[in-house]
């Protein structure tokens, strides 16, 4: 079964900085990709998606990712962060059964 | 503005009592999905529903029943019989496989 593992339950990080938020899934069959956000008490919102075409997508906010099939993995990046940026992110895949698998998700923390 | 409204936000119940969460959607999707999020757990997906009249168990069924009569809602239930039904829970639809899930803003159930 497909499964979605996001290495990295906390990131911390300083207002501007770099950041990339991790995610690896399990099978290399084609498959659609995305990464979502959630604030607090909050549901999930699409930050971007993987559908096929070129390995490196773009999305809201101003973050990218790039798909990498021979590591596969899909990880979330963004040049420089701002406070408002700090939320959870979960990546997520939808494979041949239909069903959209979620990794555990990753806490961003932006410091001023 | 088309979404999906869940309803209530927040809910209080005694341990023992069902109680049923409310999930209407106007994007005129197909197909809609109950998740259930948990601290360091990421999403798990309870059941879904692909068309009217039918829907399927999805990895945690258990002490949970859903009905789909209208395309536009799904509702979700849980029974006496879920162990552990304190939680928050996320109602999603979408269109086709390639589309990502739309959600909506939430229910926290707390049982006592």
């Amino acid at each position: 079964a497909q499964s979605v593992t996001q290495l990295d339950s906390q990131v911390p990080v300083f207002e501007e900085a770099p950041v990339e938020l991790r995610c690896n899934y399990s099978s290399s069959v084609s498959v659609y990709l995305f990464w979502y956000v959630q604030y607090p008490n909050q549901g999930l919102q699409l930050l971007l998606k993987y559908l096929s075409g070129s390995t490196l997508v773009k999305g809201i906010n101003g973050f990218e990712a790039e798909f990498n099939k021979s590591q596969t993995s899909f990880h979330l990046r963004k040049p420089s962060v701002h406070i408002s940026d700090t939320a959870e992110y979960f990546c997520a895949v939808r494979d041949n059964t239909d069903k959209l698998i979620f990794g555990t998700g990753t806490r961003l923390q932006v410091f001023p | 503005d088309g979404g999906i409204t869940q309803s209530p936000k927040y809910l209080f119940r005694k341990e023992g009592q069902n109680v049923t969460l409310s999930c209407e959607q106007n994007l005129n999707h197909d197909a809609m999905y109950w998740y259930r999020q948990d601290p360091g757990q990421g999403l798990r997906l309870i059941y879904y529903s692909q068309i009217v009249n039918d829907f399927q168990k999805g990895d945690i069924a258990e002490g949970y029943s859903v009905s789909r009569e209208k395309k536009e809602s799904f509702p979700l239930t849980v029974t006496s019989a879920q162990k552990n039904p304190t939680a928050f829970y996320l109602c999603a639809s979408r269109q086709d496989r390639a589309e990502p899930l739309h959600f909506g803003n939430g229910t926290r159930l707390t049982v006592t």
